[in-house]
C-alpha cells in the first residue's frame, strides 16, 4: 500500500462546477498536510497547507481528518486555469520526510 | 527574489555516462531537498541537506548517485554511470527552516534522459 494514495482522476469538470479530491495516508504520526499544485511539465507550487480546523482560501478549501487519516481539497466556482494536477503532500515525523501522492489530474472545460 | 534555479534544463546521455545536476536554493534557505518523479510514478524524495549536511538521505535510489552542497550553498546531484531508470525529471527544493510545517519552494527541474 502507498504511503500517501489520491483520486486517480482525470476529473473533467465543466466551468463553475465545484470538485472535491481526497488523500488518504497511511502513517498515523504524519504531521503537516500539504495540497501542491503543478501544471504541466513545472514544478510543483504550494497551494495551501491543511489544518485539523480546516482553512479556506479563495474558492479553495482544505480538511484534515486525523482519525480518518484523510485529506481533502475543495475547489469551488472551477475555472479553466484550475486545470492542473493537484498533488497531496504528507510530511512524516522522525526527520521530516516528504512524501507525495501520484496526483489528480483535473481538466476544467469551457 | 530569485526563485530556486536548476540546470541544466534538460540532458539526454547515454547509459554509462556520468551527468551531473546543480540545484541553487533561494538565498539563505540552508534546507535542500533532491525529488525525482520517474515517467508515471510519483514525486519521491531523494534527499535532504541542512546547510552542508546530510540530513536524510533515505531515498537515494543506489550508490551510483552522489550528492554534495560543499558551502551549504548550492548543490549537485552526479550520476555514475547512468541507467536507464534514472529518466526521470529530478526536482531540487529549498525552505528556509527544515520544519514539516514549512514551505518548500522548487526548481523547474531537470529532465534526464538515459538512452
Amino acid at each position: 500500500r502507498k504511503e500517501v494514495e489520491q483520486d486517480p482522476g482525470p476529473f473533467n469538470v465543466p466551468e463553475g462546477a465545484t470538485v472535491a479530491f481526497n488523500c488518504t495516508y497511511s502513517n498515523s504520526a504524519s504531521q503537516s498536510f500539504f495540497w501542491y499544485r503543478q501544471d504541466c511539465r513545472k514544478e510543483p507550487k504550494l497551494l495551501m497547507s491543511v489544518y485539523s480546523s480546516g482553512n479556506e482560501d479563495g474558492r479553495f478549501t482544505a480538511q484534515l481528518n486525523r482519525a480518518s487519516q484523510y485529506i481533502s481539497l475543495l475547489i469551488r466556482d472551477s475555472k479553466l486555469s484550475d486545470s492542473a494536477t493537484y498533488l497531496c503532500v504528507v510530511i512524516s515525523t522522525g526527520g521530516f520526510k516528504t512524501i507525495f501522492g501520484a496526483g489528480t489530474r483535473l481538466f476544467v472545460k469551457a | 527574489e530569485a526563485g530556486v534555479t536548476q540546470f541544466p534544463s534538460h540532458s539526454v546521455i547515454e547509459k554509462g555516462q556520468t551527468v551531473t545536476l546543480r540545484c541553487d536554493p533561494i538565498s539563505g534557505h540552508d534546507n535542500l531537498y533532491w525529488y525525482r518523479r520517474v515517467m508515471g510514478k510519483e514525486i519521491k524524495f531523494l534527499l535532504h541537506f541542512v546547510k552542508e549536511s546530510k540530513q536524510d538521505e533515505s531515498g537515494m535510489p543506489n550508490n551510483r548517485f552522489l550528492a554534495e552542497r560543499t558551502g551549504g550553498t548550492y548543490s549537485t546531484l552526479k550520476v555514475q554511470p547512468a541507467e536507464l531508470e534514472d529518466s526521470g525529471v529530478y526536482f531540487c527544493a529549498s525552505s528556509l527552516s527544515g520544519l514539516g510545517a514549512d514551505t518548500q519552494y522548487f526548481g523547474p527541474g531537470t529532465r534526464l534522459t538515459v538512452l
